[in-house]
C-alpha cells in the first residue's frame, strides 16, 4: 500500500494563478482532510471531507475549495493564489468508523508551495 | 474553542529522557494525540490518550489528565533519531469530533 500520496511535491505560482493539489489515499479511509502548516502556526484544518461527495469547512477555508469526486481522492483548489498562501501543504485520511475515537488520521508526505 | 500550549523547543542529551508538556482548554474534548514530525517530512502517529493515565508504548509513553487539561510524552533512552518536532493534538466532540486541533509543537534536538 502507498498509504497517502501527493502531488505535486513543489510548485512555485504567480500571484493571480490557479492550481489543485491531488491527494489519494488506498487504503479505503471515509475521512480526508487538507491542512497547511506554517512557521510558528502549527497545522491548521482548511477543509474536510467526511464521505465521497462532502465537504466541508475547517479552521482557514477562505480562498480555497475543494472535492471528493471519488472516495480514495481528496482535491484542493486554489483559484487565485497570493503571496500569504505560500505553505506546506498536508493531505490526511482517517478510517472514519462510527462510535471510534481512535480514529488515527494519517499524512501525506506533502506539497511545498511558493506563491511570488 | 481549543486553545493548545505547548514549549517551542527543548534540548536533551542521548540517552536521557525527555518530558514534553501539552496544556489545553476546549470547548469539547474525545481524545489527545501526540505525532512526531522529523524536518521536511509528514507527521507519523505516536499515541492516543482518551483516558485518565498513562499509556507505554516501547520508549515512548504518553500521560493524560483530562480534570487539568494536561497531558504529557515521555521519551526515555533518547537517540539522535529522536530529533523531530513533536505535536499535541485534541480532537473536539460532537461537531467537532471530525477535527483535530494541534499545537505549535516542540521542536526536540538530541545532542550527543
Amino acid at each position: 500500500n502507498a498509504g497517502v500520496t501527493q502531488t505535486p511535491k513543489f510548485r512555485v505560482l504567480k500571484t493571480g494563478q490557479s492550481m489543485t493539489l491531488l491527494c489519494a489515499q488506498d487504503m479505503n479511509h471515509e475521512y480526508m482532510y487538507w491542512y497547511r502548516q506554517d512557521p510558528g502556526m502549527g497545522l491548521r484544518l482548511i477543509h474536510y471531507s467526511v464521505g465521497e461527495g462532502t465537504t466541508a469547512k475547517g479552521e482557514v477555508p477562505d480562498g480555497y475549495n475543494v472535492s471528493r469526486l471519488k472516495k480514495q481522492n481528496f482535491l484542493l483548489g486554489l483559484e487565485s493564489a497570493a503571496p500569504s498562501q505560500t505553505s506546506v501543504y498536508f493531505c490526511a485520511s482517517s478510517e472514519g468508523l462510527a462510535g471510534v475515537d481512535t480514529d488515527t488520521q494519517y499524512f501525506g508526505p506533502g506539497t511545498r508551495l511558493t506563491v511570488l | 474553542g481549543q486553545n493548545i500550549d505547548q514549549p517551542t523547543e527543548m534540548t536533551a542529551t542521548e540517552g536521557a529522557i525527555v518530558q514534553i508538556n501539552c496544556t489545553y482548554q476546549t470547548s469539547g474534548f474525545n481524545g489527545l494525540f501526540w505525532y512526531q514530525q522529523h524536518a521536511g517530512e509528514a507527521p507519523t502517529f505516536l499515541s492516543y490518550n482518551v483516558l485518565d493515565g498513562l499509556e507505554e508504548k516501547g520508549r515512548f509513553s504518553s500521560f493524560l489528565s483530562r480534570s487539568k487539561g494536561y497531558s504529557y510524552l515521555l521519551l526515555k533512552e533518547l537517540q539522535m533519531k529522536d530529533s523531530a518536532s513533536y505535536l499535541c493534538a485534541v480532537k473536539g466532540s460532537g461537531a467537532g469530533s471530525y477535527q483535530l486541533t494541534f499545537g505549535k509543537g516542540t521542536k526536540l534536538s538530541v545532542i550527543p
